[in-house]
């Protein structure tokens, strides 16, 4: 069974903080996305790295894919109380596979 | 954008009856999933369809059943509730045609509870 191992499973922080999410397997994923879901919603898709070593910025947030493709970080700059969310990573296991494997996320509060 | 619906927010059921919860996709995909999300544990896939009629068993299907007779819809169906179903319920979609197959789109979620 691939498993996805998210840590810290929960941070809370002050406004203005950067912080750093780490999602990591020791199986090789083909693709690696990153989900944000409020409470009550269903998760939102932020982001699909694929190469290793990929990173890729949507404006605060950084992520980058492992070189070996088995490994994930998310890192947010300056953190504002509308980071506060439930961070999910998810792995595809094949090229194109339609199944993820979900990490048991990280619940992250900013306070302003 | 693609917009997944589904039918109830919150619902309450008692032990022993049979429920039915409706997902609904505008998208055309191909792709639909039922996952369940319990603190501690994460999103667990219960099943998955690719088409029309067809599905496969995800990591916990025992004591659920789908039904997928259109492309837009893909249904849930609990034979005998039980206790230890109450859970928050999640629907996705996803295309290998129109996207990649490894995005989903979640619906906003059914919390369940199973008095």
């Amino acid at each position: 069974t691939q498993l996805l191992e998210q840590s810290p499973q929960f941070l809370s922080i002050q406004e203005g903080e950067n912080l750093t999410v780490y999602c990591n397997s020791s199986s090789v994923f083909s693709s690696l996305q990153w989900y944000r879901q409020e409470p009550g919603e269903g998760p939102v898709l932020l982001v699909t790295v694929v190469t290793g070593g990929e990173v890729k910025k949507l404006k605060r947030l950084t992520f980058q894919f492992g070189d070996a493709r088995k490994d994930s970080s998310l890192h947010i700059t300056a953190a504002q109380p509308g980071d506060t969310g439930l961070y999910l990573c998810a792995g595809a296991t094949q090229g194109g596979s339609e199944k993820l494997v979900f990490g048991k996320g990280t619940k992250l509060t900013v306070n302003p | 954008d693609v917009k997944v619906t589904q039918s109830s927010r919150y619902l309450v059921k008692r032990t022993g009856e049979k429920v039915f919860l409706e997902c609904v996709q505008d998208m055309d995909h191909e792709n639909m999933f039922w996952y369940r999300q319990d603190p501690g544990l994460g999103l667990r896939l219960i099943y998955f369809s690719y088409d029309v009629k067809m599905k496969e068993k995800g990591d916990i299907p025992e004591g659920y059943s789908v039904s997928r007779e259109k492309k837009e819809r893909f249904s849930l169906i609990l034979e005998s509730a039980s206790t230890n179903q109450t859970s928050m319920y999640l629907c996705a979609s996803s295309s290998p045609v129109f996207l990649r197959a490894d995005e989903q789109f979640f619906g906003p979620g059914t919390r369940l509870t199973v008095l």
